[in-house]
C-alpha cells in the first residue's frame, strides 16, 4: 500500500524568505501523480502544484516549485519570496493513475512572520 | 459556476442520531469523493463514485453509506452517529478524462461534532 510521510509538523519562515517543505512516499508503482495542497484557516483545500512521475522536469507554479527525486521517492515543495498569505497547512498527496484516489500525508503547518 | 457545494457547514449530533451530508457539483465531473479530516491529520477517503449508480469503499467506510443517483449529487449518510465520527468532512469531484490533470476540486467542508 502507498504511504505518504511529512516529517515536519510545523515550519516557520520570515516574509520574503524561502522555505522548503519535505515529503516522502512509498510505492512500487512506476507511474503516478504527486500533489501539494494548501489548506488556509478557511479550511478550503487548494491545489498548489502537481507532478507527473514520468516527467523528469520539476513542476513550477510562480513562487512554488518542487524538487522531485523519483529514485529517492522524495517530493519537496519550495516556496520562494514567502508571503503572509502563504500561512496554512500544506499537504502532500499521492495518486495512482486509474484510481483517482488521493492518499494524503499528515501535513505541515507553515507560519509566515512579517 | 459554484464548483462543489456542501451543506450544512456545521452540525452537532447526539450519539445514535442519523444525518445526511449533502454534496453537489456543477462541473459535470464523473468522479466524486468523500473524505474526513481528523484534528492534526490529513484527509482519509471514506467513499467514492466513478459515475451515477456506482460507488465504492475507501479507507474508512465503516459507519457511513453513500448513494449516487445523479451526476451532480453525492450525499453521505451517517447512521447511529458515534463520537469517533467527530471530524471535518470534505466532498470533492474530478474529471476522469484520462489525459486530465487528475485535479480534485474540494468543497468547503462540514464540521460535525457528535456528543
Amino acid at each position: 500500500a502507498q504511504t505518504v510521510t511529512q516529517s515536519q509538523p510545523e515550519m516557520s519562515v520570515q516574509e520574503a524568505e524561502t522555505v522548503t517543505l519535505s515529503c516522502t512516499y512509498d510505492t512500487s508503482e512506476n507511474n503516478y501523480y504527486l500533489f501539494w495542497y494548501k489548506q488556509p484557516p478557511s479550511r478550503q483545500m487548494i491545489l498548489v502544484i502537481r507532478q507527473e512521475a514520468y516527467k523528469q522536469q520539476n513542476a513550477t507554479e510562480n513562487r512554488f516549485s518542487v524538487n522531485f527525486q523519483k529514485a529517492a521517492k522524495s517530493f519537496s515543495l519550495k516556496i520562494s519570496d514567502s508571503q503572509l498569505g502563504d500561512t496554512a497547512m500544506y499537504f502532500c498527496a499521492f495518486m495512482r493513475p486509474r484510481t483517482d484516489k488521493l492518499i494524503f500525508g499528515t501535513g505541515t503547518r507553515l507560519q509566515v512572520f512579517p | 459556476n459554484a464548483g462543489v457545494t456542501q451543506t450544512p457547514k456545521f452540525r452537532i449530533l447526539k450519539i445514535g442520531q442519523s444525518m445526511t451530508l449533502q454534496c453537489t457539483q456543477d462541473m459535470n465531473h464523473n468522479y466524486m469523493y468523500w473524505y474526513r479530516q481528523d484534528p492534526g491529520m490529513g484527509l482519509k477517503l471514506i467513499y467514492y463514485s466513478v459515475g451515477a449508480g456506482i460507488t465504492d469503499k475507501g479507507e474508512v467506510p465503516n459507519g457511513y453509506n453513500v448513494s449516487r443517483s445523479t451526476t451532480e449529487d453525492f450525499p453521505l449518510r451517517l447512521e447511529l452517529a458515534a463520537p469517533s465520527q467527530t471530524s471535518v468532512y470534505f466532498c470533492a469531484s474530478s474529471y476522469d478524462g484520462g489525459s486530465s490533470s487528475y485535479e480534485q476540486y474540494f468543497g468547503p467542508g462540514t464540521r460535525l461534532t457528535v456528543t
